[in-house]
């Protein structure tokens, strides 16, 4: 079975500038999740959507925008593009309460 | 606050050594526990998870971790460390009032002398 998925892998963006990040979940998962990860650090959480419903939001400005599609998969939006916003973006889905599954995640850099 | 510690940024055993990563967490409630590994330049894979039941619990690889509620630790280990186990570790916690939002410790990168 194929894995959660993301496009594109890498970005290069700049300041000022809005980016969209996709995801696709892995089959028969309805439960997306996006994290943010900083080099040298943890992920951190930005949104939680399940059945097209946001069901969880982290510590991230109204920059910050999400929505997921019938098929389950997932976009991710961020207007006004700071330096700070470099980071590898993390999907990642869940078949149930527990566990999350993560994709490879997308390289955004920010100029 | 709700939160996890690992203890050790960097931690560097010799091939076929113990390997032993610290987790603690911070709650009264204990919370679901997970285990993941990042290669580099790669997402995240799932090691092991802890939900409920047995407190020993065995994960790919040949990882396993334990809950000791007492000590609010989730610490893995591996018997006899290989070169491939050289990546960055991560523990996390997923709270029974916080929906699907898992919170990660800031990391242990184990590295393997041959």
């Amino acid at each position: 079975d194929a894995g959660v998925t993301q496009s594109p892998t890498h970005l290069i963006k700049t300041r000022g500038q809005q980016v969209t990040l996709r995801c696709s979940p892995i089959s028969g998962h309805k439960s997306v999740s996006w994290y943010q990860q900083v080099l040298g650090q943890g992920p951190q959480f930005i949104f939680q959507y399940y059945e097209k419903e946001e069901r969880g939001r982290g510590n991230f400005p109204d920059r910050f925008s999400a929505r997921q599609f019938p098929n389950y998969s997932s976009e991710l939006n961020v207007n006004a593009l700071l330096l700070g916003d470099s980071a590898l973006y993390l999907c990642a889905s869940s078949p149930a309460e527990y566990e999350q599954y993560f994709g490879p995640g997308t390289r955004l850099t920010v100029t | 606050a709700q939160s996890v510690t690992q203890l050790g940024s960097h931690v560097s055993v010799s091939e076929g050594a113990l390997v032993l990563l610290r987790c603690n967490y911070s709650s009264s409630v204990p919370p679901y526990l997970f285990w993941y590994v990042q290669y580099p330049n790669q997402g995240l894979q799932l090691l092991l998870k802890y939900t409920t039941g047995a407190t020993l619990v065995k994960g790919i690889n040949g990882f396993e971790a334990e809950f000791k509620k007492s000590e609010t630790s989730f610490h893995l280990t591996k018997p006899s460390a290989h070169m491939s186990d050289a990546a960055e570790y991560f523990c996390a916690v997923k709270f029974y009032n916080q929906g699907g939002k898992l919170i990660f410790g800031q990391g242990t990168e184990l590295s393997v002398k041959p």
